[in-house]
């Protein structure tokens, strides 16, 4: 069974770009959550889509946004980037069962901005 | 607001002794508590979880005990190995919110042969 598929693994941008990740869930489960891993934070919950539907959203700004395909998969967007948007973001999908929160994680994507 | 904290950072322990890492948390709605595993260079890995109407849930080696009036969990590994020298995470979370953890800011445990 494949895990969760996270893309692409290491990206470079500079201050004011934007940037697209993508996630793919594992099959068969509906929800994908994002996370952002700095050293100094440790992992913040940025947001969470089921069925095509944001459920749940941490407390980033607007410039952090997502969505979510039928097929499941995400992504996330972050617009006019600053130098604290360099982080992991990881996502993580979990199966369509109420009650446990067991996330299972992808590998993140490393994005640096200079 | 910091709702759940590990106030280690670090942890050595010798291989074949026992590894306590803990976890404190302030949000009484908190009713699920989890440890991830992370290596470099990959994502948190699930190790064990309790539900908060136990106090105790044994996996193997590892065991995680909840303290419920003291706001409290802690992981043991024992006996510890190489193997298991990576950050460890205690997360939480309540009953309607799915997808999102707590995260703790982790424990870098490190075991020495």
């Amino acid at each position: 069974k494949a895990g969760v598929t996270q893309t692409p693994r290491y990206l470079i941008k500079t201050r004011g770009q934007q940037v697209t990740l993508s996630c793919s869930p594992i099959s068969g489960h509906r929800s994908v959550s994002w996370y952002q891993q700095t050293p100094g934070q440790g992992l913040q919950f940025l947001f969470e889509y089921f069925s095509e539907t944001q459920r749940n959203k941490g407390n980033f700004p607007g410039r952090f946004s997502g969505r979510q395909f039928s097929n499941s998969r995400s992504e996330m967007n972050v617009s006019t980037l600053e130098l604290g948007d360099s982080a992991l973001y990881l996502c993580a999908s979990s199966p369509p069962i109420s009650g446990a929160n067991v996330l299972t994680f992808g590998a993140g994507s490393r994005l640096t901005v200079l | 607001d910091q709702q759940v904290k590990q106030n280690s950072p670090s942890l050595s322990v010798q291989e074949g002794r026992i590894s306590i890492l803990n976890c404190d948390y302030t949000n009484s709605m908190f009713d699920y508590f989890l440890w991830y595993k992370k290596y470099p260079a990959e994502g948190p890995t699930f190790l064990i979880s309790i539900s908060s109407i136990k106090d105790k849930n044994e996996d193997g080696r590892f065991t995680v005990f909840l303290n419920k009036s003291a706001k409290h969990l802690s992981l043991h590994i024992v006996p510890s190995q190489p193997g298991d020298s990576a950050v460890y995470f205690c997360a939480a979370s309540s009953g309607t919110s799915y997808g999102k953890l707590t995260f703790g800011q982790g424990t870098i445990l490190t075991v020495h042969p």
